[in-house]
């Protein structure tokens, strides 16, 4: 089953503007993960944030996790070309699965 | 990723034909996954297993089968029982059971029907 959705479905930038992706989900979790995914290749994960932590940062990623609203939001600054990709979040509630989101393509141009 | 292997990287299946995906790891991780991804869409859970000789079905099973011989090693079987097979492939691993850490995933076998 679907658990996370993601907002928007698709999304197109210029090179250097912020990109921000969101995620809900519908139960409790332990974590939620984002992965990036290019075209015709498997998923690379990005970072993790558990329950208990509100704001993460990787470099140009930040993501923030609101279990209130079961939401999660992944934001990258200053995109680049190289950023075109597939988002997913994942949510991890507990034993050994994952439940993906149906993603976010993002395009960034030129 | 480096550590998984995923082959081959195109298949095409004829009608009642059953085809196997291969998966080989070198990471040492005890769990690995199968997913399978439709266009557009998020993974879905086909197979897991968390050690060797044990495996659990995930979510849309129905048509598939795996074996887990080796910790190296989970394919995964196609069957002919499976009536929509053309998809993505995908599959993963991870470090520990139950430990709920990232997934690493193999670069995937498209899989077509002829």
């Amino acid at each position: 089953s679907q658990q996370g959705e993601e907002d928007p479905q698709a999304l197109s930038i210029q090179e250097g503007e912020n990109a921000t992706m969101n995620c809900s989900y519908k139960t409790s979790i332990n974590n939620l993960q984002w992965y990036r995914q290019n075209s015709g290749r498997g998923l690379v994960h990005l970072i993790l944030i558990r329950s208990n932590e509100r704001e993460k940062h990787s470099g140009r990623l930040r993501v923030t996790l609101d279990t209130s609203k079961k939401s999660s939001s992944l934001l990258i600054t200053a995109s680049r070309a190289a950023d075109t990709a597939s988002y997913f979040c994942a949510t991890a509630g507990g034993g050994n699965k994952l439940t993906f989101g149906t993603g976010t393509q993002l395009k960034v141009e030129l | 990723d480096g550590g998984i292997t995923q082959s081959p990287k195109y298949l095409f299946r004829k009608e009642g034909q059953n085809v196997t995906l291969s998966c080989e790891q070198n990471l040492n991780h005890d769990a690995m996954y199968w997913y399978r991804q439709d266009p557009g869409q998020g993974l879905r859970l086909i197979y897991y297993s968390q050690i060797v000789n044990d495996f659990q079905k995930g979510d849309i099973a129905e048509g598939y089968s795996v074996s887990r011989e080796k910790k190296e090693s989970f394919p995964l079987t196609v069957t002919s029982a499976q009536k929509n097979p053309t998809a993505f492939y995908l599959c993963a691993t991870e470090r520990d059971r139950n430990s709920n850490q990232p997934q690493h995933f193999g670069d995937g076998t498209r899989l077509s029907i002829l």
